[in-house]
């Protein structure tokens, strides 16, 4: 079985220009998470979605950032306008009701 | 706030000896304990996971011993190998299910032939 896809692994993007991160959860899981991982903060929630529904995005940093499911093969994470300080692993995962979270292989993030 | 604590931030550790990682916790609505472990340019794998109505879980050369009373669990390696060189997290959360995982800061080990 195919796991969590992400996209893309590596992106360097100049300060104030629009990220957006792209992953497509293992089928048939219904929760979706997004984590960041930084030296400083280790790792973060940052929002999930249940069903494609955003359920707790207590995590995202401020308004710059933003996610969407718009359907249950596929979130985006999006940062706009992007900030040095965004840089950072951001990793996409997912369950299905009661199991283990699988994460993917993570975004590379650099903001120059 | 760091809800997870994790020591030591690094380990060296010889083939064949044991690693040991040490993680305390303040809130005591955790019930699930999951130990993760990161390889360079992956995302974290769950390793192995105990609830608080056992005191130690094993599997294979990995065990998580559990203090309840002290608020306190820690991740055994067995007969370390030069393979199991990766980043560890710990992490807690209330229940299996539950959507927020509170991750340790992580410790990195390597095993020296």
């Amino acid at each position: 079985d195919a796991g969590v896809i992400q996209s893309p692994r590596h992106e360097v993007t100049e300060m104030g220009q629009e990220v957006t991160l792209r992953c497509k959860p293992i089928s048939g899981h219904d929760y979706l998470f997004w984590y960041r991982q930084t030296m400083m903060r280790g790792l973060e929630l940052l929002i999930y979605f249940n069903n494609n529904v955003p359920i707790d995005d207590s995590g995202m940093p401020e308004d710059r950032f933003s996610a969407k499911m718009p359907n249950a093969s596929f979130s985006t994470l999006k940062i706009q306008p992007s900030e040095p300080r965004d840089s950072a692993v951001y990793f996409c995962a997912s369950r299905r009701d009661g199991g283990t979270i699988y994460f993917g292989e993570g975004s590379w993030l650099t903001v120059v | 706030q760091q809800q997870v604590k994790q020591s030591p931030q690094s380990l060296i550790v010889q083939k064949g000896g044991i690693s040991i990682i040490n993680c305390a916790y303040e809130n005591t609505a955790f019930d699930y304990f999951p130990w993760y472990q990161q390889f360079p340019g992956k995302g974290p794998a769950l390793l192995i996971a105990i609830r608080p109505d056992v005191s130690e879980k094993k599997e294979g050369r990995f065990t998580i011993s559990f203090n309840k009373s002290a608020k306190q669990f820690s991740l055994h390696i067995m007969d370390s190998q030069p393979g199991d060189s990766a980043t560890y997290f710990c992490a807690a959360s209330m229940g299996t299910g539950a959507n927020n995982l509170f991750f340790g800061t992580g410790t990195r080990l390597t095993v020296i032939p």
